[in-house]
């Protein structure tokens, strides 16, 4: 079983809406969590990271952490065809290495 | 702002090849990764250092090598190039808090 999941996507939403990606990790002792964002042929950017449970916003961005439910979310408002990128979900491991996930495909539509 | 750089943007080399990527990062920072990122696989670690002098395997680490011999700097080296090292190559330098910042990214062809 994989640590860190993600639906591949492509997730396809209209310009303006609301994108909701999400992420499910398998080490319950995890702290830290992070997204990144990376557009095609380029490097992964941190756009977020967030320790403890609840919601976190930045911008337009928001990411929600439900321990309980080894569960880490990022939400898009309004979102921009700029936007349009591959968002990665990354989990620490006890070495403090970080375990990535495949990445979600996301395309905003104008 | 956490600036890593690389040497090279894009790098033809032949098989059999000694190949040299150098990645630089300016906020002291102890650890510095490098990953590969192949369409489908992901990123995939292959080696990484905590401190000066020191390195540790990571998942792939065959047919690599690496050097730090100063904070700032973390090498990687293939031996011997072949073309299934074809690849985008990341360095990455990361804080205390477990947060990983890119380079620019290298893009190795292997002829």
């Amino acid at each position: 079983q994989k640590e860190v999941e993600q639906n591949s996507g492509p997730l396809s939403v209209p310009e303006g809406a609301i994108a909701s990606l999400n992420c499910t990790y398998s080490d319950r002792v995890s702290q830290s969590f992070f997204w990144y964002r990376q557009y095609s042929g380029k490097s992964p950017e941190l756009i977020m990271s967030i320790y403890s449970n609840g919601d976190k916003e930045d911008g337009r961005f928001t990411a929600q952490l439900n321990k309980a439910s080894q569960y880490v979310s990022l939400l898009i408002r309004d979102s921009q065809p700029s936007d349009s990128a591959t968002y990665l979900c990354a989990v620490p491991n006890q070495g403090g290495k970080l375990i990535f996930g495949q990445g979600t495909e996301l395309s905003v539509k104008p | 702002d956490v600036k890593v750089t690389q040497s090279s943007r894009y790098l033809v080399k032949r098989t059999g090849e000694k190949v040299f990527l150098e990645c630089v990062q300016d906020m002291d920072h102890e650890n510095m990764f490098w990953y590969r990122q192949d369409p489908g696989l992901g990123l995939r670690l292959i080696y990484f250092s905590y401190d000066v002098k020191m390195k540790e395997k990571g998942d792939i680490p065959e047919g690599y090598s690496v050097s730090r011999e100063k904070k700032e700097r973390f090498s990687l080296i293939l031996e011997s190039a072949s073309t299934n090292q074809t690849s985008m190559y990341l360095c990455a330098s990361g804080n205390l808090y477990n947060e990983q910042f890119f380079g620019p990214g290298t893009r190795l062809t292997v002829l």
